[in-house]
């Protein structure tokens, strides 16, 4: 069975503080796809990443980045110099290998940080 | 702009009583999904539809019924046999089935 596991419901940090963000999945397929959404509290959903599982290269976007590593089956989101903006609920989530494109979603870690 | 459009924000519903959600986009994206969002968990999904005049369950369909006459329509039709239905509804479409996908701002429903 496919499953994502977000160990951390809620991380409260002060601004300017580093942040991480972890992720571990469970998976039979060989192919698959990960992602990341943030969802702020206006409740939409916000795409930020999506990495297949032939590609473990780290990826920086700007403050943001990411550690794929297989081995492990993780896929953490680490925030760098965090702002009081980045306050939301973070979604880690699997895509089947199948062709259907359902995304299985972990609980999603709440990101509190305080000025 | 491209997007995804949800109608109405909010909604009120009585016991009994059946409601449909609206979801549009003008992506030109062929798969559309309907997720339910409960306090403190992560979504499930309800229906999803890869083309036109097609769809399948998901995960917790039972109360439910969607169509998909227009690629860009897929409506979610919560009906009085879902015995819990207060929730937030997000709907997703992507261009194909393992492509990413992309939200709409959600239905907060709430029965009375």
């Amino acid at each position: 069975a496919q499953k994502v596991t977000q160990a951390q419901t809620e991380i409260s940090v002060v601004e300017k503080e580093d942040v991480t963000l972890d992720c571990v999945y469970e998976t039979r397929d060989t192919t698959y796809y990960l992602f990341w959404y943030k969802q702020p509290p206006s409740g939409e959903l916000v795409f930020l990443i999506r990495r297949n599982s032939f590609d473990e290269q780290n990826e920086i976007s700007g403050r943001y980045s990411w550690n794929f590593q297989k081995s492990t089956s993780s896929f953490n989101f680490t925030i760098t110099a965090s702002q009081v903006v980045d306050s939301a609920v973070y979604f880690c989530a699997l895509s089947e290998g199948s062709n259907t494109g359902k995304l299985i979603f972990g609980q999603g870690t709440t990101l509190q940080v305080k000025p | 702009d491209g997007g995804i459009t949800q109608s109405p924000k909010y909604l009120f519903r009585k016991e009994g009583q059946n409601v449909t959600l609206s979801c549009e986009q003008n992506l030109n994206h062929d798969a559309m999904y309907w997720y339910r969002q409960d306090p403190g968990q992560g979504l499930r999904l309800i229906y999803y539809s890869q083309i036109v005049n097609d769809f399948q369950k998901g995960d917790i369909a039972e109360g439910y019924s969607v169509s998909r006459e227009k690629k860009e329509s897929f409506p979610l039709t919560v009906t009085s046999a879902q015995k819990n239905p207060t929730a937030f509804y997000l709907c997703a479409s992507s261009s194909q089935g393992t492509d990413t996908q992309y939200f709409g701002p959600g239905t907060r429903l709430t029965v009375l």
